[in-house]
């Protein structure tokens, strides 16, 4: 079975920390790794896909890989009250989108003011 | 509205009948994919579909779940003798064709909100 983990919180932060959020997942197979931002009763929203181990940074964003460990992360820097949502770790075994994307439970992030 | 549209967003049926969601890829996108969402849950992959082919049906229910994605319109996933268990948000998301040039990740509708009285 494989398996997508993340801690479901609630991650609280004050506005302008840096909120970093964990996932680890089971099958070593896995190439392609995505964060969706989900805002409550909303679609989830891609935020960020890495597939080489290391760092990649979009604005704000940074997510990490590490394959040996089987571990990826999202750091958010100065953090807003608007990024408080659930934040969904997917992974996927192929190295294009074919194929489906098995998600963990989301970690709640709430940026207090 | 360029993006993945789904329809109705909301939907109210009673045991024993039919449900029909509807979803519209993105344009351009030719590959559909239908995820599950129960209350304080993570996304379940249910079914992948490009025009008129099932790829990967692995998620689905084998029995009262059907899905397709005809070679005109949207892609429908259809759940007959609804059960209260299929009180849910599903949601489909659509993506470029694999091999368009490096990942193509998948892009997520607003949902249908299933209710089962």
């Amino acid at each position: 079975q494989k398996e997508v983990e993340q801690n479901s919180g609630p991650l609280s932060v004050p506005e302008g920390a840096i909120a970093s959020l964990n996932c680890t997942y089971s099958d070593r197979g896995s190439q392609s790794f995505f964060w969706y931002r989900q805002y409550s009763g909303k679609s989830p929203e891609l935020i960020m896909f890495i597939y080489s181990n290391g760092d990649k940074e979009d604005g704000r964003f940074t997510a990490q890989l590490n394959k040996a460990s089987q571990y990826v992360s999202l750091l958010i820097r100065d953090s807003q009250p608007s990024d408080s949502a659930t934040y969904l770790c997917a992974v996927n075994n192929y190295g294009g989108s074919q194929g489906n994307l098995i998600f963990g439970k989301g970690t709640k992030l709430s940026v207090k003011p | 509205n360029a993006g993945v549209m789904q329809n109705p967003r909301h939907l109210v049926r009673r045991r024993g009948q039919e449900a029909r969601l509807r979803c519209s890829p993105m344009k351009g996108h030719s590959h559909v994919y239908w995820y599950r969402q129960l209350p304080e849950e993570g996304l379940k992959f249910m079914v992948y579909l490009q025009k008129e082919n099932i790829i990967d049906e692995s998620g689905m229910p084998k029995e009262r779940f059907s899905a397709e994605f005809p070679k005109e319109g949207p892609s429908i996933l259809r759940i007959q003798q609804v059960v209260r268990g299929d009180s849910a948000a599903y949601f489909c998301a659509s993506s470029l064709r694999p091999g368009t040039g490096g990942v193509q990740p998948q892009h997520f509708g607003d949902g249908t909100r299933l209710s089962i009285l």
